[in-house]
């Protein structure tokens, strides 16, 4: 089946301007996570989300990062004012279940360039 | 939080060669992942092991939850086995180490 899918693959955007990050999970899969990988580190999570709700939302780095996920599926980054050190690749991923046994499974990120 | 620390961070190996990456954390966990992240940036599952020892191939992986440490075991390595290999721990939230880069020369 279908995987977790991200989407743009990438985006380039201006200082200052807004964007949205859209991620798609894996059918049935109730949890859904972002992260951010900056280049040559690991990865930092933003923020974790069961079923609607944002149990987690303790990585997100400022209050210009915000996500929601409606219907229980699809889910936006938003991402306001933008600056330079934002840019890096957002990552995605869904699980099954949201409790701590649960497989996670990655989609392909968005590439986020701020000039 | 937990820290999570991989060992060695950079590793060099001629083809044909075995290697073992190891993954320390610092707490009781629920469960386990590693991942491998390709030169396209793709995270691909490899293990999901909160304990015991699992095989896929040439790849294994063991964890020891009361030790507190994992490791991932290549053997007979090949140049598509390069890219970063990454562990992430499950403790309320996924944790992740700072990965090992892995670098196959034919």
């Amino acid at each position: 089946g279908a995987g977790v899918s991200q989407s743009p693959s990438n985006k380039v955007t201006e200082k200052g301007k807004d964007v949205e990050l859209r991620c798609d999970p894996i059918s049935g899969h109730t949890a859904l996570y972002w992260y951010r990988q900056s280049l040559g580190q690991g990865l930092e999570f933003l923020i974790y989300f069961q079923g609607n709700s944002a149990p987690d939302k303790s990585g997100l780095p400022s209050d210009r990062f915000s996500a929601e996920r409606t219907g229980g599926s699809v889910s936006t980054l938003t991402i306001q004012r933008t600056q330079q050190e934002d840019s890096a690749v957002y990552l995605c991923a869904s699980s099954l279940g949201g409790g701590a046994n649960n497989e996670q499974f990655f989609g392909p990120g968005t590439r986020l360039t701020v000039l | 939080g937990i820290q999570v620390e991989q060992s060695p961070p950079d590793l060099i190996l001629q083809e044909g060669a075995n290697s073992t990456l190891r993954c320390n954390f610092s707490d009781s966990v629920n469960n386990l992942q590693w991942f491998h992240q390709n030169p396209w940036g793709q995270l691909i599952n490899l293990f999901y092991i909160p304990s015991g020892t699992k095989q896929n191939g040439r790849l294994s992986a063991t964890t020891v939850a009361t030790e507190r440490y994992s490791f991932l075991y290549i053997s007979s390595s090949q140049t598509t086995d390069s890219g970063v290999y990454f562990c992430a721990v499950n403790f309320n939230k996924f944790y992740f180490g700072s990965g090992t880069k892995l670098n196959v020369k034919p």
